[in-house]
């Protein structure tokens, strides 16, 4: 079963780039993954999939900012143009064998 | 669009059963799976299992034991039971619908729709 691997926290400017990374475990370096954000109080909010060769697709509404890429087992999200509602925690999720993976999660600040 | 809606008491004995339904409006329950997951209070989500709408179910390991999952397709529900409940059951649970990715010779699942989750605490 794979593991995924993220930063606890991460922080960054308003109007900046941010990239968070998801990495994961030995022989699982092809899996998909999907992006899930939730901000304060609120539900989690699907952001895409993100595939081993940086393909991805994302849900209905999300902004034109947010983008996926790959590199190995790593699956980055990268937020453009940081707003302050962007300041949530991040997760990244994969599936294997019937049964469902989370990353711990990144929490991002807005400074 | 596809909502979901989670209901079921806030407030469940410890060694008892927990019990939720989350209902799916804006579309039809059938040719997907149905997720549950959980969020203890300051900690990340934890998949518990989730339901074909033909009935067909998958379960956390870690879980699987305690886990019922049921659909009803005529009410474009479907529900969970968590038996044997302790404090360390509280927690945000959420509904979410699975959406695949299909290859020639595997299915990727993720879950693009969430429900905007239900409190069960734990506690006498």
């Amino acid at each position: 079963q794979p593991v995924l691997t993220q930063s606890s926290s991460v922080s960054a400017s308003l109007g900046s780039s941010v990239k968070l990374t998801c990495t994961l475990s030995s022989g699982h370096s092809t899996y998909i993954i999907a992006w899930h954000q939730q901000q304060p109080g609120k539900a989690p909010r699907y952001l895409m999939n993100l595939g081993a060769r940086g393909s991805y697709n994302k849900g209905s509404g999300v902004p034109d900012r947010f983008s996926g890429s790959s590199s190995g087992a790593d699956r980055y999200l990268t937020i453009s143009n940081l707003q302050s509602e962007d300041e949530a925690d991040y997760y990244c999720e994969t599936w294997d064998s019937n049964t469902r993976v989370f990353g711990g999660g990144t929490k991002l600040t807005v400074l | 669009q596809v909502q979901l809606q989670e209901s079921g008491p806030g407030l469940v004995k410890p060694s008892e059963t927990l019990s939720l339904t989350c209902t799916v409006s804006g579309g039809s329950i059938t040719s997907y799976y149905w997720s549950w997951i959980r969020q203890p209070p300051g900690k990340g989500l934890e998949w518990i299992g989730h339901i074909y709408y033909s009935g067909s179910t998958n379960c956390n390991p870690s879980l699987k034991s305690r886990v019922t999952i049921s659909v009803d397709t005529s009410k474009n529900q479907f529900s969970l039971k968590l038996s044997s409940v302790t404090a360390a059951d509280t927690a945000v649970y959420y509904c979410a619908r699975d959406h695949p990715i299909v290859g020639a010779t595997w299915v990727y699942y993720y879950m693009d729709v969430w429900g905007k989750g239900t409190t069960v605490t734990v506690s006498s």
